[in-house]
This record gives structure tokens, C-alpha cells and sequence, in this order.
């Protein structure tokens, strides 16, 4: 069946560094990959997403970039800062289907 | 605008119970979407309804599970007879379109013991 990969499971950086998020997709079907953050106690809320037809989106200190002949796209935080501390979710759907694919989740540790 | 509601927040039950978890959608989204995460793991989806029909439920885990969407306005999700592997934070989440933003409701944390 479908899924979605994530990796890294767990990521700690200095406060000021990027943190890199990668996920990798099986539906070759799939053409929209949201970003979801969910910070302790709190409902994911989405932080960007992309579809299929761009390689590359980016808000402010966060980017996606999405390989579709590889099935994969990362999330992209430069100079992070503590308040980014939380688990990050990518997740993958297409328009022809209802169901969207999460990944693991990332637990991402800003470190002050 | 109010957001996604779930109600209860938590429930503790023993094994063989009946649990019943409410959400309540944002108004006006046709799609609503039940998921479990379970500790560590991925947010796993579990249905989709479009208004009141359900357009995919292949990730009920048995027939155990049953969710509702009468009038397709709030749904709810029905657990009966409960086991332990059910335990976990059921989210449900709306939205206006598919292959679209999704919007989390808070959860519900369902422990069975």
C-alpha cells in the first residue's frame, strides 16, 4: 500500500542552524505534500505545502523542495529558533484519491 | 471563526467498553477526515467523508470501528467492544477541498485498560 517515510525520527541543532527534514513517497500518484507542526499539547497546524507542479516553495525562513522522479521532498529551516522546537509531519495525497499519507513525525530540539 | 472541536478531550475505558468520540467541523467544510496516532508513530488515516457519504475507509482497523456523519455536518466515531491496541490521540480534521489544507481539531487521548 502507500506510504510516506521520514527521516530524521528525532533532530537537535543549535539555535541559528538549518534543520533538514526528508520524506520519501510510494504513490507515484501523489501531487500535493503538505507540512504539518505540532507543538507540544497543541493540534498540527500546516506550515507550507507544494504540489507536483513546482519544485521548490518558500515562507520566509522555511522551504520545501520536491523531487517527483525520486519520490522525495524535504523541509528546510535556516536559523532556527527555540520556538521551532516541536514534531514536524509531511504527509502526501493525490486529487484523484481521498486518503492522505502521513509520515512518522520528526521531534525537532532547538537548543538556545 | 471557530475551529475544528473534538469532544471529549480525554477518555480512560476498560477493554470491552463503548466509547464514542464526537468532532465538529468547521462550518461549511464538506470534507471531514478521522485519524489515530499512536505514541511515536505516524498521524494514520482512518476515513475520509465528503458531506455525509464516506468516500474512503480503508483505514478502519476492524468492524470494531464505526463513524457516522448524519447531515453531514459533525461525525462521530464509535468504538465497540474497546481493546487495549485502540489506545492512542484520535484527531479528526475538515477541510473545503481535497488535496487541500486540513485543519486538526485538538484530539481526543482514549486510553483502554
Amino acid at each position: 500500500g502507500e506510504n510516506v517515510e521520514q527521516h530524521p525520527s528525532t533532530l537537535s541543532v543549535q539555535e541559528g542552524d538549518s534543520a533538514v527534514i526528508k520524506c520519501t513517497y510510494s504513490d507515484s500518484a501523489s501531487n500535493y505534500f503538505p507540512w504539518y507542526k505540532q507543538e507540544l499539547g497543541k493540534r498540527p497546524q500546516l506550515i507550507i505545502d507544494i504540489r507536483s507542479n513546482v519544485g521548490e516553495k518558500k515562507d520566509q525562513r522555511i522551504a520545501v523542495t520536491l523531487n517527483k522522479t525520486a519520490k522525495h521532498f524535504s523541509l528546510h529551516i535556516t536559523e532556527t529558533q527555540p520556538e521551532d522546537s516541536a514534531v514536524y509531519f509531511c504527509a502526501a495525497s493525490h486529487t484523484g484519491g481521498f486518503k492522505t499519507i502521513f509520515g512518522a513525525g520528526t521531534r525537532l530540539f532547538v537548543k538556545a | 471563526e471557530a475551529g475544528v472541536t473534538q469532544f471529549p478531550s480525554h477518555s480512560v475505558i476498560e477493554k470491552g467498553q463503548t466509547v464514542t468520540l464526537r468532532c465538529d467541523p468547521i462550518s461549511g467544510h464538506d470534507n471531514l477526515y478521522w485519524y489515530r496516532r499512536v505514541m511515536g508513530k505516524e498521524i494514520k488515516f482512518l476515513l475520509h467523508f465528503v458531506k455525509e457519504s464516506k468516500q474512503d475507509e480503508s483505514g478502519m482497523p476492524n468492524n470494531r470501528f464505526l463513524a457516522e456523519r448524519t447531515g453531514g455536518t459533525y461525525s462521530t466515531l464509535k468504538v465497540q467492544p474497546a481493546e487495549l491496541e485502540d489506545s492512542g490521540v484520535y484527531f479528526c480534521a475538515s477541510s473545503p477541498a481535497r488535496n487541500y489544507e486540513q485543519y486538526f481539531g485538538p484530539g481526543t487521548r482514549l486510553t483502554v485498560t
